[in-house]
């Protein structure tokens, strides 16, 4: 099963754009990126997705790097709000695995 | 919208006691898992399933029974609690291609003493 690797923890000041990235030098070819986030005492939840190009949507936007070995998470004026962990992982909709694996997650501490 | 729903959200048990955690989704989604949430950590994946009647393990399946008859439904059973068991359990239901978002359930919190 391909694995992503994330780091432990990040700080941001509120309002400043933050970058947190995720390596996944395994992915094979058909491996979507997908993000979620955890709030305190919540479940997580869907941030974005894609494949190969970068994508955007109203929480944030993914860059992926040209070989897929890696993306980054974009949120681009932190908030209060935004402090949680942060989970990069793979999808793929036709290997025939379903082991969607979380890892630890980067905790994102936003400071005001 | 109900989505994924969780019964209970909190329980106790003692040592040695069996009980059922309950997941139902309303959205029709084929895959449907369950994760742990030990304080402090990240989450780790118990079962899942891929549709009805089809289940398998993930990384940490060991003390933990599934079943899928439906494809609203996938308890997770503990036949006998143990402490190392205590956590916060999660379900989560998505799509069968990897294009779909994972809905989770608000999680339910074990207690084993």
């Amino acid at each position: 099963d391909a694995k992503t690797t994330q780091p432990n923890s990040m700080e941001s000041n509120e309002e400043e754009p933050v970058h947190l990235p995720c390596n996944h030098s395994t992915i094979s070819g058909t491996d979507y990126i997908h993000w979620y986030r955890q709030l305190p005492s919540q479940g997580p939840e869907y941030v974005i997705h894609g494949l190969t190009s970068n994508v955007n949507n109203r929480m944030a936007s993914l860059a992926i790097a040209e070989d897929r070995k890696s993306s980054t998470l974009i949120l681009h004026r932190a908030t209060l709000r935004d402090a949680a962990v942060y989970y990069c992982i793979l999808r793929a909709p036709t290997s025939g695995t379903y082991k969607y694996i979380f890892g630890t997650g980067t905790r994102l501490k936003v400071l005001a | 919208n109900a989505g994924v729903t969780q019964t209970p959200k909190f329980q106790v048990l003692k040592t040695g006691q069996s009980m059922t955690l309950q997941c139902a989704q309303d959205m029709n989604h084929e895959y449907m898992s369950w994760y742990r949430q030990d304080p402090g950590m990240g989450l780790r994946l118990i079962h899942y399933s891929v549709g009805a009647g089809i289940t398998d393990q993930g990384e940490v399946p060991n003390g933990y029974n599934v079943s899928r008859s439906t494809t609203e439904d996938f308890p997770l059973r503990l036949l006998s609690a143990a402490p190392s068991q205590t956590s916060v359990y999660f379900c989560a239901s998505g799509g069968h291609h990897g294009t779909g978002e994972l809905f989770f359930g608000e999680g339910s919190r074990l207690t084993v003493l």
